[in-house]
């Protein structure tokens, strides 16, 4: 059975750095052809799609906050890291994690989802 | 970069059929993917690679995908359907993943 979830503060001031983990179990990101990305959602709008790291630690970001974001991995501890600098307002959102490439080896899906952590980022 | 285009509202009678487009340059030469979300819950995959359905999803529920256009469609909905609805690709070149703005279903 695989599971995600995510972890980290529910509120942040600005311009702090914020940390998120994904601590996730059932799977190895050691195994060829997954990934675990990070996708965001501020209230009432849409997915957002931030960084995804894969098991070969190659790493790609949204060119829009790529100078914010460092994603890492941790594999004996079956762990991602995400981290954004110089937060803003505008970085309130729910975050999520999700597995790539587990429905589907050569599938770019996200099968598989944590269940959100909500940060505020509020002085 | 790629830009997904989504209506921002859908609206069907029970039992009807729903059909959610998500349109993009050439779309047609790139795996669509699409994600159910209910309120205040995590998105759920519900078609992956333009058509294929993941352990669990109904038959009612398909997806194609042609030119520049993909299309979610759900047969013979239900008040359960109701939900907001993502398409996403993933090009592992230079914008790996890409979300459209959503479409909110509502049935009548």
């Amino acid at each position: 059975q695989i599971t995600l979830k995510e972890s980290g503060p529910t509120l942040v001031k600005p311009t702090q750095t914020l940390t998120l983990t994904c601590t996730f179990s059932g799977f190895s990101l050691s195994t060829r052809g997954l990934g675990v990305g990070w996708i965001r959602q501020p209230p009432g709008k849409a997915l957002e799609w931030l960084a995804l790291i894969y098991w070969d630690d190659d790493k790609r970001y949204s060119p829009s906050l790529k100078s914010r974001l460092t994603i890492s991995k941790d594999t004996s501890k079956d762990q991602v890291v995400l981290t954004v600098t110089n937060v803003d307002p505008l970085d309130t959102a729910t975050y999520y994690c999700a597995q790539q490439g587990g429905i589907a080896v050569t599938s770019g899906a996200f099968g598989f989802w944590g269940q959100g952590t909500m940060v505020t980022v509020s002085s | 970069s790629y830009v997904l285009t989504q209506s921002p509202s859908v609206s069907v009678a029970p039992g009807q059929t729903a059909r959610i487009p998500c349109g993009g340059n050439n779309i047609g030469s790139k795996s669509v993917h699409w994600y159910q979300q209910k309120p205040g819950q995590a998105p759920v995959l519900v078609v992956y690679d333009d058509s294929d359905r993941p352990s669990g999803i109904p038959e009612r529920i398909s997806g194609s995908n042609s030119e520049n256009t993909a299309t979610l469609t759900i047969s013979r909905v239900e008040a359960g359907d109701e939900a907001d609805y993502y398409c996403q690709v993933w090009d592992s070149s230079s914008d790996p993943v890409v979300f459209g703005g959503g479409t909110k279903l509502t049935v009548l």
